[in-house]
């Protein structure tokens, strides 16, 4: 079985402009989450989507967008890039966030933005 | 805002030596979950907790889930270079589902 697939895995980027990331989930998988890690902050939560829907949301401004797609695939947006936004994306699948032994989380390897 | 902190934030031990790193939380969780992450790769499920008071042992592994569910711990025996890494914890509160991740405790073995 494929493991979760995130694209592109590198990205550099300038202020101001907006990146789209992707990511793939396990077959059969319906909740997708997406964390923001730095080494500052660690790894923060930014949202979770299951069946195109999002559940819950993180503490980071509007910017910070996403969706989910009628195959369970996800994307989220950053607009308006600053310099902070640098960081590694990373998301990760499960059968079902809020059903336990359905909520493990497989993790893809992540996209790296670099904010320039 | 639910915070999780994870302690020490650092931890070098040579080879053979027991690992500890504690995780606590400032709300109650209705479970907790644990992930080991390489240095350059992505964060890997370990274990799971959803019990007060659960112990859970692999191999030479053993996470514990506190009786009140706001803390947990992940002790490891006879380190090995292999347990090089960063351990997260990470908890969801009843009702949300959103997990929130620790710190994290950076592990260095030195052989």
């Amino acid at each position: 079985k494929a493991g979760v697939t995130q694209t592109p895995r590198y990205l550099i980027k300038t202020r101001g402009q907006q990146v789209t990331l992707s990511c793939s989930p396990i077959s059969g998988h319906r909740s997708v989450s997406w964390y923001q890690q730095t080494p500052g902050q660690g790894l923060q939560f930014l949202f979770e989507y299951f069946s195109e829907t999002q559940r819950n949301k993180g503490n980071f401004p509007g910017r910070f967008s996403g969706r989910q797609f009628s195959n369970s695939r996800s994307e989220m947006n950053v607009s308006t890039l600053e310099l902070g936004d640098s960081a590694l994306y990373l998301c990760a699948s499960s059968l079902d966030a809020r059903v336990l032994v359905k909520n493990i989380q497989y993790f893809g390897a992540g996209t790296r933005l670099s904010v320039l | 805002g639910q915070q999780v902190m994870q302690i020490p934030q650092y931890q070098h031990v040579q080879e053979g030596e027991d690992f500890t790193t504690y995780c606590n939380s400032s709300t109650t969780l209705s479970n907790i979950q644990w992930y080991k992450q390489r240095p350059g790769g992505h964060p890997v499920f370990l274990i799971q907790l959803v019990k007060s008071g659960e112990v859970k042992k692999q191999k030479r592994l053993t996470f514990q889930f506190g009786e009140a569910k706001k803390n947990s711990s992940l002790h490891i025996t006879a380190t090995q270079t292999t347990d090089v890494g960063t351990y997260f914890c990470a908890g969801a509160t009843s009702g949300t589902y959103k997990y929130i991740f620790g710190t994290g405790t950076r592990l260095k073995v030195l052989a």
